[in-house]
């Protein structure tokens, strides 16, 4: 098993520039979650989907959109990047939407928005 | 609303000494409470979680965490520190009824001195 996988790795954008983040899992979870991470801040939720064909905002859902493809993928989209942009965006899916449950991370995209 | 506070966003030990990472927690219902542990250029993954039961959880790579409800805490501990336990530690708590969102700290990076 692959676990959580992202792509791309790395991307540098310029202002105003699109892009999509793709995520995919292969643990057959029905929850899936886009956070940010920034220096001193910690992970702050994006976006999240309790479950295929559902998604809700998150702490810091403002500049993004997401897609639930389906039950394995889990897109993040900037329309027009902003500076405020830059971070590390990790993809994390978990079992079920429940207090209780383990999440699993990919390891992440670097992005930086000149 | 439920928060986490990490006490010390650096901490620095020498190899073989005890680790404490320092976690508060702030809920107005039980809380579930995790430690994840973040490797250099790698995703979050779980070291140990309380949910119920016992109060004194034990995790991967031998940490353990205790729960402590009259002082709101939930730190982390290892007795003698390995140069692979380096990497930043990160608190959480998961918050809400139905559906949940993890709350996470702002972590604290572990140095480990030969």
């Amino acid at each position: 098993n692959a676990g959580v996988t992202q792509t791309p790795k790395f991307q540098v954008l310029k202002t105003g520039q699109s892009m999509t983040l793709q995520c995919a899992q292969d643990m057959n979870h029905n929850s899936m979650y886009w956070y940010r991470q920034d220096p001193g801040m910690g992970l702050r939720l994006i976006y999240y989907s309790a479950s295929e064909g559902t998604t809700d905002k998150g702490e810091v859902p403002n500049g993004y959109n997401v897609s639930r493809l389906n039950k394995r993928e889990f897109s993040l989209r900037l329309e027009s990047a902003a500076p405020s942009q830059t971070s590390v965006y990790f993809c994390a899916s978990s079992e079920e939407q429940i207090r209780t449950d383990t999440q699993y991370f990919g390891p992440g995209t670097r992005l930086t928005v000149l | 609303a439920q928060s986490v506070t990490q006490l010390g966003s650096h901490v620095s030990v020498s190899e073989g000494a005890l680790v404490l990472l320092r976690c508060n927690y702030s809920s107005s219902v039980p809380p579930y409470l995790f430690w994840y542990v973040q490797y250099p250029n790698q995703g979050l993954q779980l070291l140990l979680k309380y949910t119920t039961g016992a109060t004194l959880v034990k995790g991967i790579n031998g940490f353990e965490a205790e729960f402590k409800k009259s002082e709101t805490s939930f730190h982390l501990t290892k007795p003698s520190a390995h140069m692979s336990d380096a990497a930043e530690y990160f608190c959480a708590v998961s918050e809400g009824t139905g559906g949940f969102k993890t709350i996470f700290g702002a972590g604290t990076r572990l140095f480990v001195k030969a």
